[in-house]
């Protein structure tokens, strides 16, 4: 069975500019959260969706959106890109919200210059 | 709110050492804690779980016993391997209110020598 996956795996953006990063659950999964990790730090919460519904928010400006699709893939958006959002952007899959365990893809590595 | 504070690294051992890992965490009710790894150049990989007090997680040799009274959830591992270098999270979850994510420690970096 396929893991969780994300797309691109690297990707260099400019200030200011927009980028969108994908990721499939593992099938039967209904739960996407993102996380972003700063190098040299641990992961933070940035959203949590469950069938198609935004579940949480972590403490991120209003330029971070996601969204999930009836197949339960989702993405990603940050507008108005700044140097401190180079971070490894990873997506975690759950069959539930709540105390389930969470499958991590390998991430997005994204540098922003 | 919730809160992992982690030992800070790097941690460098020689192979078959004794590893500990200390964690310690901040939390409303009964959370479950969890430790993950990530290796060079990968995301996340659950290590071991627990999801109650004196429960003790375990998987590759690794071992973690949820203590309630002191907060803890130390990482340890009898004998490590060179295999073994890679950063560990430290991480809890609240209790199940529908919308809880994982909060995660800064991470410490092990590496093991040959």
């Amino acid at each position: 069975d396929a893991g969780v996956t994300q797309s691109p795996t690297h990707l260099i953006k400019t200030r200011g500019q927009h980028v969108t990063l994908r990721c499939s659950p593992i099938s039967g999964h209904k739960s996407v959260s993102w996380y972003q990790q700063v190098l040299g730090q641990g992961p933070q919460f940035i959203f949590q969706y469950y069938e198609k519904e935004e579940r949480g928010r972590g403490n991120f400006p209003d330029r971070f959106s996601a969204r999930q699709f009836p197949n339960y893939s989702s993405e990603l958006n940050v507008n108005a890109l700044l140097l401190g959002d180079s971070a490894l952007y990873l997506c975690a899959s759950s069959l539930l919200t709540g105390n389930t365990e969470a499958f991590f893809g390998q991430g997005t590595r994204l540098t922003v210059v | 709110g919730d809160s992992v504070t982690q030992m800070e690294g790097p941690v460098t051992l020689s192979e078959e050492a004794f590893l500990t890992i200390n964690c310690t965490y901040t939390a409303t009710g009964y959370p479950s804690l969890f430790w993950y790894v990530q290796y060079p150049g990968e995301g996340l990989q659950l290590l071991l779980k627990a999801t109650k007090a004196d429960d003790k997680g375990s998987n590759k040799g690794f071992e973690a016993t949820y203590r309630k009274e002191t907060t803890s959830f130390h990482l340890e591992k009898g004998s490590v391997q060179v295999s073994d270098s890679a950063v560990y999270f430290c991480a809890l979850r609240g209790p199940n209110s529908g919308n809880t994510p994982l909060v995660f420690g800064k991470g410490t970096r092990l590496s093991v020598i040959a």
